[in-house]
């Protein structure tokens, strides 16, 4: 069982270019997150699903977006990347809304903007 | 709204000596809590949680931490630790309800175990 493939692992990206970092799972979780991790914040939540077809903002959701149009995808897009958004980000999905339940990660994807 | 603080940013050890790594938190309702392990390059992935009951939590490769509602703290233990060991810890709260429950993580605890 792979769990949460995030793609791409790294990227170096271009300030104001688009960019999708992808995240799939195959644990048949109902609920997926995005994290971003940075040195001396921790984790932050940028976006969440509860279940497909629907999503909602986290702590830091500005200058990103996702969708959730079945149960093992969640796609964060970063529309005009900025040299804020270099980060690591973190893929992660539970089986039920974050609380009770175990969250699984990613290996995360590691996104640099220049 | 929950918050986590970790007032420790990096802990150094001797292999085989017991450590403790420091949690607390605040939340106007009861909580879940857990702490997470992340190896270099890797992900999280769940130490151990409380979720209710017994106090004192038992975790994987020997860790255990204890919950503490007077001090509101869930510090991290391990009697005796390995070079394997060094990684960072975060500690993460989620409050009980209805509806979508955030789990917020604290800033972290990198374990440096020398030999």
């Amino acid at each position: 069982i792979a769990g949460i493939t995030q793609a791409p692992t790294s990227q170096i990206l271009a300030a104001g270019r688009r960019m999708t970092l992808r995240c799939t799972q195959d644990m048949r979780h109902n609920a997926m997150y995005w994290y971003r991790q940075d040195l001396g914040l921790g984790l932050r939540l940028i976006h969440y699903s509860n279940t497909a077809g629907t999503t909602g903002k986290g702590e830091v959701p500005d200058g990103y977006s996702v969708s959730r149009a079945n149960t093992d995808d969640f796609p964060l897009t970063l529309a005009s990347a900025v040299p804020s958004q270099t980060s690591v980000y973190f893929c992660a999905s539970s089986d039920g809304g974050l609380g009770r339940t175990e969250a699984f990660f990613g290996q995360g994807t590691r996104l640099t903007v220049v | 709204a929950q918050s986590v603080t970790q007032l420790d940013s990096q802990v150094p050890v001797f292999e085989e000596a017991p450590v403790e790594l420091r949690c607390n938190y605040s939340s106007s309702v009861s909580v879940y809590l857990f702490w997470y392990v992340q190896y270099p390059n890797q992900g999280l992935q769940l130490l151990l949680k409380y979720l209710s009951g017994s106090t004192l939590v038992k975790g994987i490769n020997g860790f255990e931490a204890e919950f503490n509602k007077s001090q509101t703290s869930f510090h991290l233990r391990k009697p005796s630790v390995h070079i394997s060991d060094t990684a960072e810890y975060f500690c993460a709260v989620s409050g009980m309800g209805t509806g979508f429950q955030k789990l917020v993580f604290g800033t972290g605890t990198r374990l440096l175990v020398s030999p």
